[in-house]
């Protein structure tokens, strides 16, 4: 079992309605959550962080949290055409400096 | 967020030749930098990890006397990839992180070996 999984892909939402990205892990030991934003041929650029079960909102993005079930989400509201990326989920413990990466999912929001 | 710039974002280089990428956090004081190898349509792969003023870990399978990495400061880490090979030709990134809390990325260096 991978220790970050993530489904692949490709997802496509129509402009403006709400893409939904799954994320589970497999330490139950994992304390911080990341997602990340991939345009293609550049490097990651940080979205959300979250650290305790629950939803956290910053615009139109939301990451829920459920330590219990293993499953982080990011939810975008209002997709937009720039929104199309591949975006990546990172665990890490409290532990251990090192970043877990998922493969990524490729997002295609479709005008 | 935070900055990490990386140097440069694009260098070619003769097979056999050493080419050193540099990464630099501008605003903050990364107790960790990773970095990491892409290679086209694939996820990142973490290559080492290196702490201020210790030596790098390195992942298993990377070799360490080809791919040299310097953490001189909380500020500045360094990789080498000495006697580089087209096979090496791939897009290097490197990332900061501070006291556990997020990590941010450089911009990538496109290397590519002719």
């Amino acid at each position: 079992q991978k220790e970050v999984e993530q489904n692949s892909g490709p997802l496509s939402v129509p402009e403006g309605a709400i893409a939904s990205l799954n994320c589970t892990y497999s330490d139950r030991g994992s304390q911080s959550f990341f997602w990340y934003r991939q345009y293609s041929g550049k490097s990651p650029e940080l979205i959300m962080s979250i650290y305790s079960n629950g939803d956290k909102e910053d615009g139109r993005f939301t990451a829920q949290l459920n330590k219990a079930s293993q499953y982080v989400s990011l939810l975008i509201r209002d997709s937009q055409p720039s929104d199309s990326a591949t975006y990546l989920c990172a665990v890490s413990n409290f532990g251990n400096e090192k970043l877990t990466f998922g493969t990524g999912t490729r997002l295609t929001i479709i005008p | 967020g935070a900055v990490v710039s990386q140097h440069p974002s694009r260098v070619i280089c003769k097979s056999g030749t050493s080419v050193k990428i540099e990464c630099r956090s501008l605003d903050f004081q990364a107790t960790t930098m990773f970095w990491y190898r892409q290679f086209p349509k694939q996820s990142l792969m973490l290559m080492a990890t290196s702490n201020e003023g210790s030596k790098a870990t390195y992942e298993q399978g990377v070799e360490k006397d080809k791919f040299l990495i310097n953490h001189a400061s909380l500020t500045l880490s360094t990789l080498t990839v000495t006697s580089a090979h087209p096979e090496d030709s791939s897009f290097y990134i490197c990332s900061a992180r501070a006291n556990r809390l997020e990590a941010f990325f450089g911009q990538g260096t496109r290397l590519t070996v002719v």
